[in-house]
Parts: C-alpha cells; structure tokens; sequence
C-alpha cells in the first residue's frame, strides 16, 4: 500500500457526461500528479499540483481540468466524456514535487465511457 | 524528445532463475533519475527500484537490481530467483532535473512459469 489513495475504483459512464476523480496522497505529501494509462498511448502526465498552484500540464486535454485544495487532495474532472476516454486513471505524490523524489501511485481509477 | 524504449514486450522465465529485462533511454541532460515500476493484475503501480545517474554504483533492492550503462543510456532490470508474485508488467521510467513528469516505457511482459 503506497498510501496514496484514489476513488472511486471504477466508474461506468456514457458519453457526453462528465465524472470527477478524486485522489487524496500521502501523509505529508504536497504534490499530486495525475497519470492516464491507454492501451494505445501507455502511460502519459496529465498534470501537476503543488500545495494547491499548478505546477507542470503534460498531455492533457480541454476537456479535462484538476484542482487541489487546501486539504492536499486532489480532483480530476473530465467531461464531455469520448469513448476515447475510456482509460485507467493514476494519481501519484511525492513531498515537494522535485524531479529527484519518488513518486508513489495510488490504485488508480478504471473508467469505461459507453 | 525524451523517449523510454522497452524492446522486449514480452518475457518469460521458470520459477527461481534469473531473468534480465532490457530499458534504453535518450537524453541530453547530465542530472536525471531511473525508475523500474512494477504493475501486477491488480493494476497497481508499484516502485521496484530507483537509480540517480550520479551514482557509478548500481543499485539494488533484495533480489532485484539494475545495470546502469550511463554512456549506454542503457538501465536494465534483473530479477534473481524469481517468484511466482513477480509476475506482472514492468515499466522503466525516467525523469530528468527541473522536469515534473515521468516518462515511461511501453513496458514488459513478465511471465513467471513454475
């Protein structure tokens, strides 16, 4: 168990809509990542969280947005959901958010868009 | 552009041998950090080992440990005495100073046969 935890486990939902991840890190961590795996892109950054401020955004569409807040947890938002969407959802923490620390992944969330 | 090239997809070894999977990487940069992710059916992504490129010693975590060619580019895994528990995907990431995203590799394949 890494301590980082993320629900909901799954989610089934149809397109069009929209659903929000919810990830909460480790004690003392303040910094989130979010990490999205496809099978046909593998694993790709999303976006980056420190102590509340948007650190760093990778690949990640309009159509998806993040939040942290005071508490350090973290949302994902995804709406105007695609079938393309359909991918298994990773946050991660580390403490400061430097390159040289370790980042440690949750469970992930499996969401399915119909 | 940072790249990860895992070039084995797949791989199989017989219960207690030993068993090496393969990681490149390009970069310019001179201060960045490896990673071997473990990720079993439960679809948890779970640390296995990390390396600083500073580092001329290779590191090591009981029976797993790495070859670190830095001139290379090269960052295999060996797996010693391989357990059935070792079975699963495993993904070579990277990170390099100043960056916030880890970059990963298509990943491999582990197939532990009693």
């Amino acid at each position: 168990d890494s301590g980082v935890t993320q629900t909901p486990k799954h989610l089934i939902t149809a397109t069009g809509q929209r659903v929000t991840l919810r990830c909460s890190p480790r004690s003392g961590d303040l910094s989130v990542y979010w990490y999205q795996q496809s099978l046909d892109q593998g694993l790709q950054f999303l976006i980056q969280y420190y102590n509340g401020e948007e650190r760093a955004k990778g690949n990640i569409l309009e159509r998806f947005s993040a939040q942290q807040f005071p508490d350090l947890h973290s949302e994902l938002n995804l709406s105007s959901l695609e079938l393309g969407d359909s991918a298994l959802y990773f946050c991660a923490s580390s403490p400061s958010g430097r390159d040289q620390e370790t980042q440690y992944f949750g469970p992930g969330t499996r969401l399915l868009v119909l | 552009a940072q790249t990860v090239t895992q070039s084995q997809p797949e791989m199989s070894v017989q219960e207690a041998e030993t068993v090496t999977l393969s990681c490149t990487y390009d970069t310019s940069e001179s201060d960045y950090y490896l990673f071997w992710y473990k990720q079993p059916p439960s679809r948890q992504m779970i640390l296995v080992i990390r390396q600083e490129a500073y580092k001329q010693q290779n590191a090591t975590e009981n029976r797993f440990s790495v070859n670190f060619q830095k001139a290379a580019k090269s960052f295999s895994l060996k797996i010693s005495d391989s357990q059935l528990g070792d079975a699963a995907m495993y993904f070579c990431a990277y990170i390099w100073g100043g960056s916030e995203k880890l970059v990963f590799g298509k990943g491999t394949k582990l197939t532990v046969n009693p």
